[in-house]
């Protein structure tokens, strides 16, 4: 059965810390693995991984995966407290294009 | 600037209600996928269509839901009879027919069902 899992599921840090995401994953003809940020409202797309080892960056978050441990993990440094929000990890798999199966994500809440 | 719309934003109904929630996917995206997000299960995907045909509903209660496309720019998710454990927000996701998967959600239709 194809599952995505997220830890940890919650974590709370001071602005200015640096925190480690990660999602573990085990699905079918994997395709790449997608990043999203879901804060009130839908989520909103971080990054997308398709090779192993190439970092992945923009600002203060990076992502990287490692497809023969079948894991990523997304980095924020310097958190600020508008970094507070769920971040999803889904692997997109499958033919033709592929569907996306979400992690439980995970609640990153960034206090001043 | 594209996005993908939804309707109603929120919707409270009593239990036996017809619920219909509305997407209109991003001009030009082949592909809409129906998610139903709830705090125990997460993000779900219920159903997918692509350039309008159903692809795969296997997420779906067949009892109750149907969701069709009935043209390029809008797509429908119906419940009949709703139930209280339908509340959810239920989100439209667009995709394009690049190799590029990003998926673009709506805002989403918070649903309460009494």
């Amino acid at each position: 059965e194809d599952k995505v899992v997220q830890s940890p599921l919650s974590l709370v840090v001071h602005e200015g810390d640096t925190v480690t995401l990660n999602c573990s994953y085990e699905v079918t003809n994997f395709r790449s693995l997608l990043w999203y940020k879901q804060e009130k409202k839908a989520p909103t797309f971080l990054f997308m991984l398709t090779s192993s080892g190439i970092e992945k960056k923009s600002g203060r978050l990076s992502s990287i995966l490692d497809k023969k441990e079948l894991f990523s993990i997304l980095n924020i440094t310097a958190t600020q407290t508008g970094d507070s929000a769920i971040y999803l990890c889904a692997p997109n798999y499958g033919g033709s294009q592929g569907n996306l199966i979400f992690g439980k994500g995970t609640k990153l809440s960034v206090k001043p | 600037d594209a996005r993908v719309t939804q309707t109603p934003r929120d919707k409270v109904t009593e239990m036996g209600q017809e619920v219909t929630m509305r997407c209109q996917p991003i001009l030009g995206h082949n592909t809409v996928f129906w998610y139903r997000q709830t705090m125990m299960q997460g993000l779900e995907l219920l159903a997918y269509f692509r350039n309008r045909a159903p692809l795969d509903d296997s997420g779906m209660p067949k009892d109750r839901f149907s969701a069709e496309m009935p043209d390029a720019t809008l797509a429908t998710l119906k419940i009949q009879p709703s139930e209280p454990r339908d509340s959810a927000v239920y989100f439209c996701a667009s995709r394009g027919s690049g190799l590029n998967n990003e998926q673009f959600f709506g805002p989403g239709t918070r649903l309460t069902v009494l």
